[in-house]
């Protein structure tokens, strides 16, 4: 069974501070998701990471995925309290049904 | 353009009712799939779909049925309310595999007492 265990699971700061949300897996990916979901709705689509090693940047966060595509992370800087949200990464193992991560609950205070 | 709707958006269920579910996407997506999510938890798969006539289980389907009659809509069916079926339930398509993403529905919140 393929496993995404995100760490950490909660996560509250101050506005203004950065922080690093990680995504691991023992198995091999296609590709990488990371979402974001707000409290009544459902998750929305923020960035797709395709190759080992790839980096991109949408704003203030900053997505990378692992060289042996296992693994994946989410740097936020400067973080402000629009950013507070369920943070859920999804591996995509080649086919059409993702294994998403267990989830981290970001809260940033003003 | 209204992407995936789901309804109802909340609902209390008696132990042993049943309903259904309502899920429709106007995107002509070909894949849907329906997700629980617990608290504290991830998202779990129930059923899936990758086409009108087709559907298969998920990780989680026990207590739980699915058709797919068109490519527009996919309910899903609960037999025999039990507390354990209390969630979080989304509806969410897709236009094809690998790295197109999910399009997410807004969720049912069902209790069932």
């Amino acid at each position: 069974t393929q496993l995404l265990e995100q760490s950490p699971q909660f996560l509250s700061i101050q506005e203004g501070e950065n922080l690093t949300v990680y995504c691991n897996s023992s198995s091999v990916f296609s590709s990488l998701q990371w979402y974001r979901q707000e409290p009544g709705e459902g998750p929305v689509l923020l960035v797709t990471v395709v190759t080992g090693g790839e980096v991109k940047k949408l704003k203030r966060l900053t997505f990378q995925f692992g060289d042996a595509r296992k693994d994946s992370s989410l740097h936020i800087t400067a973080a402000q309290p629009g950013d507070t949200g369920l943070y859920l990464c999804a591996g995509v193992p080649g086919t059409y049904k993702y294994i998403f991560g267990t989830g981290t609950r970001l809260k940033v205070l003003a | 353009n209204a992407g995936v709707t789901q309804t109802p958006k909340f609902r209390i269920l008696k132990i042993g009712q049943s309903m259904t579910l309502q899920c429709t996407q106007d995107m002509n997506h070909n894949y849907m799939y329906w997700y629980r999510q617990d608290p504290g938890m991830g998202l779990k798969l129930i059923y899936y779909s990758v086409g009108a006539g087709i559907t298969d289980k998920g990780e989680v389907p026990n207590g739980y049925n699915v058709s797919r009659s068109t490519t527009e809509d996919f309910p899903l069916r609960l037999e025999l309310a039990a507390p354990s079926q209390t969630s979080v339930y989304f509806c969410a398509s897709s236009t094809r595999q690998g790295n197109y993403g999910y399009t997410f529905g807004s969720g049912t919140r069902l209790t069932v007492v």
